[in-house]
């Protein structure tokens, strides 16, 4: 079945550097695009970036473009979410969630989510 | 961006009752709309794709209708299970976006 392991979070001061990866099984991978989402505590679902199957098209939220990079590695099955140097903010702190698009539309919605991971920006 | 509203944010229902979610967009996406279950801790599930269409494993005591700019989830008779928070979300267009939520707790 699909499984999505997300990992790489923790405690992060701000202005600090992170990158998160996502572990895909269960499906072929390559075939889909693969998003972020992050809920920051107590507060509802953002969608952060995506990136295509093939990995040329990427599209970013307004709160995170310029400062985050999403990334995928078909060949190991993995895609990453990376936040520049000097670029995390205290409003990064967030459950941060990898997702599959759902087959077959672009723009496309969510069909399976990972287990998500703690990122807490804070000195 | 297009902008994405709930009502109501909190529903207070009984097990058996039919529940209504209403989920409004601020300019039209067709039936680019989805909708997803969250329980506390856990990560969110998705329920209704396209405006209408079931995803597979979810009872058909779940059903979704509209299009254009409102859209609609009903529970037809509300189960144990089913006390969560609800999120609809728009694929129209990039940036994609999600409404605020709708706690369905027990009353």
């Amino acid at each position: 079945q699909v499984q999505l392991v997300e990992s790489g979070g923790g405690v992060v001061q701000p202005g600090r550097s992170l990158r998160l990866s996502c572990a895909a099984s269960g499906f072929a991978f390559s075939d889909y695009t693969m998003h972020w989402v992050r809920q920051a505590p107590g507060k509802g679902l953002e969608w952060v970036a995506v990136i295509s199957s093939d990995g040329n098209s990427k599209y970013y939220a307004e709160s995170v473009k310029g400062r985050f990079t999403i990334s995928r590695d078909n060949s190991k099955n993995t895609v990453t979410l990376s936040v520049r140097v000097n670029s995390l903010k205290r409003e990064d702190t967030a459950v941060y969630y990898c997702a599959r698009g759902s087959d077959g539309y672009n723009p496309d919605c969510f069909d399976s989510w990972g287990q998500g991971t703690l990122v807490s920006v804070s000195s | 961006d297009i902008q994405m509203t709930q009502s109501p944010s909190t529903l207070s229902a009984s097990v058996g009752d039919r529940v209504t979610i209403t989920c409004r967009a601020s300019q039209t996406i067709s039936s680019w709309l989805a909708w997803y279950q969250q329980k506390p801790g856990k990560a969110p599930k998705l329920l209704i794709y396209k405006g209408s269409s079931l995803e597979s494993g979810v009872p058909s005591r779940f059903s979704g209708s509209g299009s254009g700019t409102e859209f609609t989830l009903t529970i037809s008779s509300l189960q144990p299970d089913d006390f969560a928070t609800y999120y609809c979300q728009q694929y129209n267009s990039y940036s994609l976006s999600f409404g605020p939520g709708t706690k369905v707790d027990i009353k």
